[in-house]
């Protein structure tokens, strides 16, 4: 039972140009968003947060969008760069203090 | 200041050994949360332990253990080893309220 699904196992991006990541989730009762960034042989990094109440959080190059009657919420990076190789994790929770279940990941290619 | 640390980074055991693993959280941070991620499941979610409890437990068989310290560091068992619980062992701490994770480098287990 997959309840945070990213159904794109990769995505290959020319550098420049706009990375999109897309996530969605199943359980209604989610209210807090995050999205994580994995380099190999290192632990996931915090990228960017979004609670429910709001449908877009900006930092940066980085902004996730929240649509809450699709159940969906994405990722864009711009101007995505050589160092935003990695795997993209997208995650949920029901508050900011319990536990966050995660998706399988994206792994993000930017072609030079 | 210092990181999530795990310990060991690399582990070799062979099937029906046990293996524990071993989390000093971030200084502060009383929350820590543990993960276990294999090729084409991104991060399973295995316990969070607040105060010496546990507060969260996911789906994993009993052979799954943990326990929080008083200092916060934590130790996660695995009994009766299987191949399949070769994966990378993520702990991550947290404050109440904060974002997201700070995740550690990982264990690497390899059980043959």
């Amino acid at each position: 039972d997959q309840q945070v699904k990213q159904n794109s196992p990769s995505l290959s991006v020319q550098e420049g140009r706009i990375s999109i990541l897309n996530c969605d989730y199943t359980n209604s009762m989610f209210d807090y968003f995050l999205w994580y960034k994995k380099y190999p042989a290192e632990g996931p990094t915090f990228l960017i947060s979004i609670s429910s109440i709001k449908d877009k959080n900006e930092d940066g190059r980085f902004t996730v969008f929240l649509n809450k009657s699709a159940k969906h919420l994405s990722l864009h990076i711009v101007p995505s760069q050589p160092g935003d190789s990695a795997v993209y994790f997208c995650a949920a929770s029901g508050s900011r203090d319990d536990k966050i279940i995660f998706g399988k990941g994206t792994r993000l290619h930017i072609l030079p | 200041k210092a990181g999530v640390t795990q310990t060991p980074r690399y582990l070799i055991k062979t099937r029906g050994q046990q293996v524990t693993l071993s989390c000093s959280p971030i200084s502060g941070h009383r929350s820590v949360s543990w993960y276990q991620q294999t090729p084409g499941q991104g991060l399973q979610f295995l316990f969070e332990y607040f105060s010496e409890t546990q507060r969260n437990k996911g789906n994993f068989p009993g052979r799954f253990s943990g326990r929080q310290f008083s200092n916060s560091r934590s130790e996660m068992n695995v009994s009766t080893l299987e191949l399949g619980d070769s994966a990378l062992y993520l702990c991550a701490s947290s404050l109440p309220g904060k974002d997201g994770y700070t995740f550690g480098s990982g264990t690497r287990l390899t059980v043959v």
